[in-house]
């Protein structure tokens, strides 16, 4: 049982690239969310998704693209990257029960340069 | 504006000792759910507890328990007869009953358990 998955685990970046996180889910969840952990701040969430075509901006999405074509996958894109999204990424998948628990991958350590 | 605030950055605990994590937060919202979340040095994020906010009773999990007080806002983590294992970042986090299951998070507390 896979779970959440996330690739790669590592990554640098120079300034200015654009690159694409991947996120994939294989318990049909019909939630599925981007969040960012920096030190001293928590999990902070970018962008999130209620089903297939649905999203929606979370707290800090500026610099940040999503887009869900199918249940399973919850791409993030980052356009320019910038040195202000270093960062360890985190995606998540729920089922729309409310209160259940959202379920994490183990994290994306992006470094832009 | 949701907002969770921990303020005990670092935490420490003998084995076998029992300690207790701070979190109180703050929402408008009346239907919402708390959490407890443990990140290791894996990283990876993993639930510890979680507390319906319309349930007064005390959510426990082994040797894990909350003490939530609604009125207050506050729900603090006690663990109990600590182990090695339990070194971790301990994240706070609430989400409201609406579309998306969107979490809020504090900033952490870094609990070590000493041997």
């Amino acid at each position: 049982n896979a779970g959440v998955t996330q690739t790669p685990k590592f990554q640098v970046l120079k300034t200015g690239q654009s690159m694409t996180l991947q996120c994939a889910q294989d318990m049909n969840h019909e939630y599925m969310s981007w969040y960012r952990q920096d030190p001293g701040m928590g999990l902070r969430l970018i962008h999130y998704s209620v089903g297939a075509g649905i999203t929606d901006q979370g707290e800090v999405p500026n610099g940040y693209n999503v887009s869900r074509s199918t249940t399973e996958d919850f791409p993030l894109r980052l356009l320019s990257a910038a040195p202000s999204q270093t960062s360890v990424y985190f995606c998540a998948s729920s089922p729309p029960d409310r209160g259940t628990e959202a379920f994490f991958g183990q994290g994306t350590r992006l470094t832009v340069v | 504006a949701q907002t969770v605030t921990q303020s005990q950055p670092e935490m420490s605990v003998q084995e076998a000792e029992t300690v207790t994590l701070s979190c109180t937060y703050d929402t408008s919202e009346s239907n919402y759910y708390l959490f407890w979340y443990k990140q290791p040095p894996s990283r990876q994020m993993i639930l510890v507890i979680r507390q319906e906010a319309y349930k007064q009773q005390n959510a426990t999990e082994n040797r894990f328990s909350v003490n939530f007080q609604k009125a207050a806002k506050s729900f603090s983590l006690k663990i109990s007869d600590s182990q090695l294992g339990d070194t971790a970042m301990y994240f706070c986090a609430f989400m409201i009953r609406n579309t998306g299951n969107q979490f809020y998070f504090g900033t952490g507390t870094s609990l070590t358990v000493i041997p």
